[in-house]
């Protein structure tokens, strides 16, 4: 099973509002609706940040949202800050009954 | 508040096993959770070695399930990871996080995550 597409790199100003593109197929993001998204600071462990395609777990602030048209999953933030500088990464089911990650996006705040 | 610490060796030859532990603390490992093994190479991804539901069940990644056991103990609190015949390739921080509710899925999201543990695999 491959892994989901990501962007290497986004970048934004503080402020302003990114969004990370995931891309998997019919039989992984297209057909589930267990698509999760991880923000990963250097030297740290990931941290969950989206699940369940738009679910936000206690504590992460509402300027993380997600989405899902088709076969791509999506990650969005508002209001950028200094703090969200980080490596994100998606997940996904697989109709292979396996958990698939995407290969990470680097956000870089101007 | 959840807690998973992992433990074991930071150094294994290749060819030999891999045995990581998981702590859990603030919760019971028989809770109605899914436990889980996640791993990132130096510099790269992460990839999902496996998952564990507290009475034994079992859920693994194909490309390593050949050489890969992840089993609870409930009386410890903890569970634990096997990898055999490792390469320089199993080289990565390993991770042990809480999976999805037991009414979810073990092919779901992880939180929390333990702080990682890097196993290098070296002669």
């Amino acid at each position: 099973q491959s892994a989901l597409t990501q962007p290497a790199s986004v970048s934004g100003s503080p402020g302003q509002s990114i969004t990370i593109s995931c891309t998997g197929t019919s039989s992984d993001v297209g057909d589930y609706n267990f698509v999760s998204w991880y923000q990963q600071h250097p030297g740290k462990a990931p941290k969950l940040m989206i699940y369940d395609v738009t679910n936000r777990p206690s504590g992460v602030s509402n300027r993380f949202s997600g989405s899902k048209s088709g076969n791509t999953a999506s990650l969005t933030i508002s209001g950028l800050q200094a703090e969200d500088e980080a490596d994100y990464y998606c997940s996904s089911s697989t109709s292979s009954n396996t958990l698939i990650f995407g290969g990470g996006t680097k956000l870089t705040v101007l | 508040q959840v807690q998973l610490q992992e433990s074991g060796p930071r150094l294994v030859k290749p060819s030999e096993t891999l045995s990581l532990n998981c702590i859990v603390s603030g919760s019971s490992i028989s809770d109605t959770y899914y436990w889980g093994w996640i791993r990132q190479p130096p510099g790269e991804g992460l990839e999902w070695i496996g998952t564990i539901y507290h009475l034994g069940y079992t859920y693994y990644n194909p490309s390593l399930k050949s050489r890969v056991a992840i089993s609870v103990d409930t009386s410890k609190n903890q569970f634990s990871l096997r990898l055999t015949s490792v390469t320089a390739a199993d080289t990565a921080v390993y991770y042990c996080a809480r999976g999805d509710r037991g009414s979810g899925s073990p092919y779901n999201w992880f939180d929390p995550w333990g702080q990682g543990t890097l196993l290098t695999v070296s002669s």
